[in-house]
């Protein structure tokens, strides 16, 4: 079964760049069929899709943070990346890697265990 | 499109059925799934398209409503059900999120 694992910085000092990535395993990015997204959830709140990206490289950004953010694929490691530029205490929360949307529905499944990510000096 | 869960927190014994309600601010036909949250864990998909239980979940969860009125109910309330639902939409982008329902021990 797929899983998902973020890895990163869980310290970034304010006006920084925040960058996580996310390992797939159990399954291939590149075999197609689904999105790979990024989700937040500030401390205590609830969710905030990030955006996503396609084995291909195709991505889509919530307009909320869409200056801000940038999500990239490396096939080879099965892995894909969120990097969140010019970050304040605001961007502080737990982020999450998910796979999805497809091309069943736009739901999230399964997701990984999450990394709070603390933006301080 | 914004998603309004009611309520955002109850309090209920085990065996009691549980309703919550998400209201979307448009219409977006079946296009709707809830999550569930344990404290410290990432969000589990319980229900896809509405009414669509996912692999694995106990059948006392159900889901069901379209257009801009949702339900998720739990038929009888077992201890590990003690969480915090969320609903989705699935119909627009940028994809959304309700505020959550924490659902607690009475």
């Amino acid at each position: 079964q797929v899983q998902l694992q973020e890895s990163g910085s869980g310290l970034v000092k304010p006006l920084q760049t925040l960058s996580l990535t996310c390992t797939v395993s159990g399954g291939s990015i590149s075999s197609g069929g689904y999105y790979w997204s990024w989700i937040r959830q500030h401390p205590g709140k609830g969710l905030e899709w990030i955006g996503y990206i396609y084995y291909s490289g195709d991505t889509y950004y919530n307009p909320s943070l869409k200056s801000r953010v940038t999500i990239s694929v490396d096939t080879s490691k099965n892995q894909f990346s969120l990097k969140l530029t010019s970050v304040t205490a605001a961007d502080t929360a737990v982020y999450y890697c998910a796979r999805g949307p497809s091309g069943y529905g736009n739901w999230f499944d399964p997701w990984g265990q999450g990394t709070l990510v603390t933006v301080s000096s | 499109i914004q998603l309004t869960q009611s309520p955002s927190s109850l309090s209920a014994s085990v065996g009691d059925r549980v309703t919550i309600t998400c209201r979307a601010s448009q219409g977006i036909s079946s296009y709707l799934a809830w999550y569930q949250q344990k404290p410290g864990k990432a969000p589990k998909l319980l229900i896809s398209a509405a009414s669509t239980l996912q692999s694995g979940v106990p059948s006392r969860f159900s889901g069901s409503g379209s257009g801009t009125d949702f339900t998720l109910t739990i038929s009888s309330l077992q201890p590990e059900d003690f969480a915090t639902y969320y609903c989705q939409q699935l119909n627009t982008y940028p994809l959304t999120f309700g505020g959550g329902t924490k659902v607690e021990i009475k």
